[in-house]
């Protein structure tokens, strides 16, 4: 099956600075990736996805960047801000499957 | 407002007691997830459904069980032979497979 690999676990930045997470998959058929952000005590949301036939994707301050060659994939955010502070996740699907990062606790330093 | 709903948000059983958590969509989804999260890790798949009468086991399945008897409902079953039902549950719903997945608010079982 597949495994996915998410790197760091932790992560604190200034307010205003940007913050990158990457994650490697290990199955090449994989072809969805998308990102979740999840808060205390709430189940995670889609924040931004990409699939196998598009190498970026950007959304306002967010972005995510695929390479499939390497089988890894990163999210980007920009100009950071306190409630960017959360818990995030990467996952990549394989047929009907999502398999699931551990997890960046991302914090905001104001 | 669609979405998917959880209930209860917390959930307590006593040893060797069978419960049963809650899922419920208006989002005229097909299929159906559920995860379990534990501190510190990733989602992990316990049972996931594509349409109404039918699901497959995930990564996960031993001590779980659930049905799919209508569209807008999956229920799971946590039962005694799950020797560390302990965790957080999350319910998600897509339009298909390898579609985004929507999350419910999850619900938190707890032994007593």
């Amino acid at each position: 099956g597949e495994n996915v690999e998410q790197h760091p676990s932790t992560l604190s930045v200034q307010e205003g600075d940007s913050a990158v997470i990457k994650c490697t998959y290990s199955d090449s058929a994989s072809n969805y990736f998308p990102w979740y952000k999840q808060e205390l005590g709430k189940g995670p949301q889609l924040i931004i996805d990409i699939r196998s036939n598009v190498g970026e994707k950007k959304d306002q301050r967010i972005a995510v960047t695929l390479n499939k060659t390497a089988k890894h994939f990163s999210l980007h955010i920009t100009e950071t801000q306190p409630e960017d502070s959360a818990v995030y996740f990467c996952a990549a699907s394989l047929n009907e499957k999502l398999t699931f990062g551990t997890g960046t606790r991302l914090t905001i330093i104001p | 407002d669609g979405g998917i709903t959880q209930s209860p948000k917390y959930l307590f059983r006593k040893e060797g007691q069978n419960v049963t958590l809650s899922c419920e969509q208006n989002l005229n989804h097909d299929a159906m997830y559920w995860y379990r999260q534990d501190p510190g890790q990733g989602l992990r798949l316990i049972y996931y459904s594509q349409i109404v009468n039918d699901f497959q086991k995930g990564d996960i399945a031993e001590g779980y069980s659930v049905s799919r008897e209508k569209k807008e409902s999956f229920p799971l079953t946590v039962t005694s032979a799950q020797k560390n039902p302990t965790a957080f549950y999350l319910c998600a719903s897509s339009i298909s497979y390898n579609q985004p997945q929507h999350f419910g608010d999850g619900t938190r079982l707890s032994i007593l």
